[in-house]
């Protein structure tokens, strides 16, 4: 069965550089989410999108921007990386039920 | 606001043998679901169980089951027969299905170890 695929599964940014996180969730699913996990820190929400509108936000810094495509992939947009955004960032989607599935997360670092 | 808190940061277990993993929330909301889900070394988050607030019978996953007392606001995991593949981060997780945008609320994670 297809899964939410993410990209890159890596990245290494200096400090004030942009990072742009890509998610392609499962086909069919029209709700995306953001978490950002930081080292030893349980995930922490930061955006969401429904039909291609945003949903909900949490923490989420103002130098982070993130929309939802007409093929319903979502892209997670972060200018004047700092140190403090080094985190594993999570996209996950749903559809119907209430269980999100989760992407292998893309691994942030910022030196 | 909601809130979801496992006291355990660390514990170990013995393989082959049983393990209690505990979570409690805070929630004025009666309809809701909560979830615990494991996180391996590889950090992919894999669903474990899942069980919905209206529903009185504890949810049952193969080893692993729980055992939620709704009044209490407490949702536990027991892990049987623990095989050194369980180790892992494990994080409670609640949905308030009441927000509309149905987004995860973790727990801070309880890191298990299993001997061999």
């Amino acid at each position: 069965a297809a899964g939410v695929i993410q990209s890159p599964r890596h990245l290494i940014k200096e400090k004030r550089e942009t990072a742009t996180l890509k998610c392609y969730p499962i086909p069919r699913h029209d709700t995306v989410y953001w978490y950002q996990q930081g080292p030893g820190q349980d995930p922490q929400f930061l955006i969401s999108f429904y039909e291609k509108m945003q949903s909900d936000k949490g923490s989420i810094p103002d130098r982070f921007s993130a929309q939802q495509f007409s093929d319903y992939h979502s892209e997670l947009n972060m200018s004047s990386l700092e140190l403090g955004d080094s985190a594993l960032y999570f996209c996950a989607s749903r559809r119907g039920n209430n269980e999100q599935f989760f992407g292998p997360g893309t691994r942030l670092t910022v030196l | 606001a909601q809130t979801v808190t496992q006291s355990q940061p660390e514990m170990s277990v013995q393989e082959a043998e049983t393990v209690t993993l505990s979570c409690t929330y805070d929630t004025s909301e009666s309809n809701y679901y909560l979830f615990w889900y494991k996180q391996p070394p590889s950090r992919q988050m894999i669903l474990v169980i899942r069980q919905e607030a209206y529903k009185q019978q504890n949810a049952t996953e193969n080893r692993f089951s729980v055992n939620f007392q709704k009044a209490a606001k407490s949702f536990s995991l027991k892990i049987s027969d623990s095989q050194l593949g369980d180790t892992a981060m494990y994080f409670c997780a609640f949905i308030d299905t009441t927000s509309g945008t149905y987004k995860y609320i973790f727990g801070t994670g309880t890191r298990l170890k299993v001997l061999a």
